[in-house]
């Protein structure tokens, strides 16, 4: 079954404007992962947050995570684009073995 | 260069004829898994190994087998492939609960 849900499916934006990526989540988590993906290529690790973690910054990106809610938002600032790609969130289960567990992704698309 | 391969990358079968899509690491991580990508479903898991002898089943495990005899190597046996095993499969690997890598997926067409 799928744990993360990403909200929007798809989001186009103009080169230089933020990009807000949400996701959410039904049961407790040890971390959450967001993922990159280029069409039809492997996937690639963006950011990993922990569930006592609150926010992170890597680069132009910030993901926060709300454990209350079971929701994570990634916002990319100032999109270019190559950033134009599908975006995943995973979790990984408090005490599961499992691993992650994928959303179904957001396509983001960065016009020049 | 630390890496996860797979091969084939692109294969085209028929039904029924057994296939396997090996993967391969070199990190030395514990845990691998296998996931297959369809349009609108995301990434599912197939399989996953926490480690040498240790699989266990993921969401999809149906018409698939996997076996991990040594730490680097994470073998998906289609025994009887059937066209809705039509999909991109992904292998990754990790340490413990840890950041993935993705091999280069493997797309597999069964006629």
């Amino acid at each position: 079954s799928q744990q993360g849900e990403e909200d929007p499916q798809a989001l186009s934006i103009q080169e230089g404007e933020n990009a807000t990526m949400n996701c959410s989540y039904k049961t407790s988590i040890n971390n959450l992962q967001w993922y990159r993906q280029n069409s039809g290529r492997g996937l690639v690790h963006l950011i990993l947050i922990r569930s006592n973690e609150r926010e992170k910054h890597s680069g132009r990106l910030r993901v926060t995570l709300d454990t209350s809610k079971k929701s994570s938002s990634l916002l990319i600032t100032a999109s270019r684009a190559a950033d134009t790609a599908s975006y995943f969130c995973a979790t990984v289960h408090s005490g599961s073995a499992r691993q992650l567990t994928f959303g179904s992704g957001t396509q983001l698309t960065v016009l020049p | 260069e630390a890496q996860v391969t797979q091969n084939p990358r692109y294969l085209i079968t028929v039904t029924g004829k057994k296939l396997t899509v090996t993967c391969s690491q070199n990190m030395n991580h514990e845990y691998m898994s296998w996931y297959r990508q369809d349009p609108g479903l995301g990434l599912r898991q197939i399989y996953y190994s926490m480690n040498v002898e240790v699989t266990d089943k993921g969401d999809v495990p149906e018409g698939y087998k996997v076996s991990r005899k040594e730490k680097r190597n994470f073998p998906l046996i289609l025994e009887s492939p059937s066209p809705n095993q039509t999909s991109l499969y992904f292998c990754a690997s990790s340490l413990q609960q840890g950041e993935q890598y993705f091999g280069p997926g493997t797309r597999l067409t069964v006629t």
